[in-house]
């Protein structure tokens, strides 16, 4: 079936670091892919979307490239801050469905 | 603020009890999801209702149930609880269903511990 692979948590970093996330995915078709940000005690907020292959998606500085050769969608930032310290969610929308179906999550914590 | 109201924010409860978790959708938005977020299964879609019509189910226990109202806002009930129940429980909304161009909105969620 459809899912998320996630490198685990947590990923420490100092301020102003390079952030890599790695996240794969298994779908058949053709998903949408998204990653989703969970500050400490909040909900989830979209982060960025990408709908088709060699699509990127960015915001506040993160960005994410569709990857339909790899499967992949990994998540990069080029300078972290301490603010950007939450757990990152990636998640594919199964075509067709109104599902979405999340990784694990990875822990950013960054260090001033 | 995403504008999905959820309530209570936290419930403690025994096992065998029954509770309802309320889920109040962005105004205008016709559809109500609801996850599961545990520690050892991550989070997990367990339903959703589209205009209160249930829409998708995913890995919701016979135990669980879910409605939504005329005016669009959603319980989940969850009985017979047991220890492995306890969890972060969200709800999210969207304008129509889930797609490219219509994304989820969450809630803050309601934490639920069972003793």
């Amino acid at each position: 079936g459809d899912s998320v692979t996630q490198m685990e948590g947590p990923v420490t970093l100092s301020e102003e670091a390079f952030l890599t996330i790695n996240c794969t995915y298994t779908a058949t078709g053709y998903p949408s892919l998204f990653w989703y940000v969970q500050y400490p005690g909040e909900g989830l907020q979209l982060l960025l979307k990408a709908t088709k292959a060699d699509d990127k998606g960015s915001n506040k500085g993160f960005e994410a490239t569709y990857r339909k050769e790899t499967t992949s969608f990994h998540l990069e930032k080029g300078s972290v801050q301490v603010s950007d310290s939450a757990v990152y969610f990636c998640a594919l929308s199964v075509p067709n469905t109104d599902k979405l179906i999340f990784g694990t999550g990875t822990r950013l914590q960054v260090f001033p | 603020d995403s504008g999905v109201t959820q309530t209570p924010k936290h419930l403690i409860t025994a096992t065998g009890q029954r509770v309802t978790l309320r889920c109040s959708p962005r105004s205008g938005d016709l559809s109500v999801y609801w996850y599961q977020q545990s520690l050892d299964q991550g989070l997990q879609f367990l339903i959703q209702y589209y205009n209160g019509e249930e829409r998708a189910k995913g890995n919701i226990l016979e135990r669980f149930s879910a409605q939504q109202f005329p005016d669009l806002h959603s319980e989940l009930n969850l009985s017979s609880l047991e220890l492995g129940d306890s969890a972060l429980y969200f709800c999210a909304s969207s304008v129509l269903g889930q797609s490219i161009y219509n994304e989820q909105f969450f809630g803050p969620g309601t934490r639920l511990t069972v003793l």
